[in-house]
């Protein structure tokens, strides 16, 4: 299989803070992973791109100082939505393309509401 | 970024009915994916697709690669009401690539 979890599923936080995001493969590993949002009733946008060990690329329109996106580890990617406002309110989800294949697993998504 | 064109945009069908929707691209793909999502839930890979022409079935489920690699069709065979959901298309121009998204087939099993 190629299962990818997301950690938290919710979150309600209050405007100002951050939250970060976990997105891990389970058991496969991922060269590169994908950050979506998600807003009701339509496709998912993408957010930005990450390797492992190397900088996320950003889509247009994406602010990389107020979404920092870690990939450490060949399983593990993190989102960090800083200062967080109600517009940033939406899902969000990941996913991991696994190494060797061209073929892209998604997490569960995380719901943000953001007081 | 770029969205792929997928239709159609929502069903309405009847149990036990055959469903069609397809995508199509501008540009071509090495890969094309196919993923059901839930409410509230993240996408589930249905097929995917890796050479033009390609023909693959997964259950009550059929994706064909198009061969000028710029669509591909999914087709559901008697359908039952755990199809309802939002069918979203994939494409991928090579490994590593982002992955640009159709604008989603909204499913709706009447029973």
């Amino acid at each position: 299989g190629a299962v990818v979890s997301q950690h938290p599923s919710r979150v309600i936080c209050k405007s100002g803070t951050s939250v970060k995001i976990e997105c891990r493969s389970l058991d496969f590993q991922a060269t590169t992973m994908f950050w979506y949002r998600q807003f009701p009733k339509q496709s998912l946008m993408l957010m930005a791109t990450s390797n492992e060990g190397s900088k996320a690329t950003y889509e247009q329109g994406v602010e990389k100082d107020k979404f920092l996106i870690n990939h450490a580890s060949l399983t593990l990617s993190t989102l960090t939505v800083t200062s967080a406002h109600p517009e940033d309110s939406s899902f969000y989800i990941c996913s991991g393309e696994k190494t060797g294949t061209d073929t892209q697993y998604f997490g569960p998504g995380t719901r943000l509401t953001v007081l | 970024g770029q969205q792929l064109n997928q239709s159609p945009q929502s069903m309405f069908i009847q149990e036990g009915e055959d469903v069609s929707m397809n995508c199509t691209s501008s540009s071509i793909f090495n890969t094309w994916l196919w993923y059901k999502q839930d409410p509230g839930e993240g996408p589930v890979l249905l097929i995917a697709l890796y050479k033009a022409g390609e023909l693959t079935s997964n259950g009550r489920l059929t994706a064909q690669f198009g061969i000028t690699r710029k669509d591909s069709f999914l087709n559901i065979s008697a359908s039952i009401p755990s199809d309802v959901g939002i069918y979203f298309c994939a494409g991928q121009t090579g490994a590593g690539n982002q992955f640009y998204f159709g604008t989603g087939t909204s499913l709706t099993v009447i029973p």
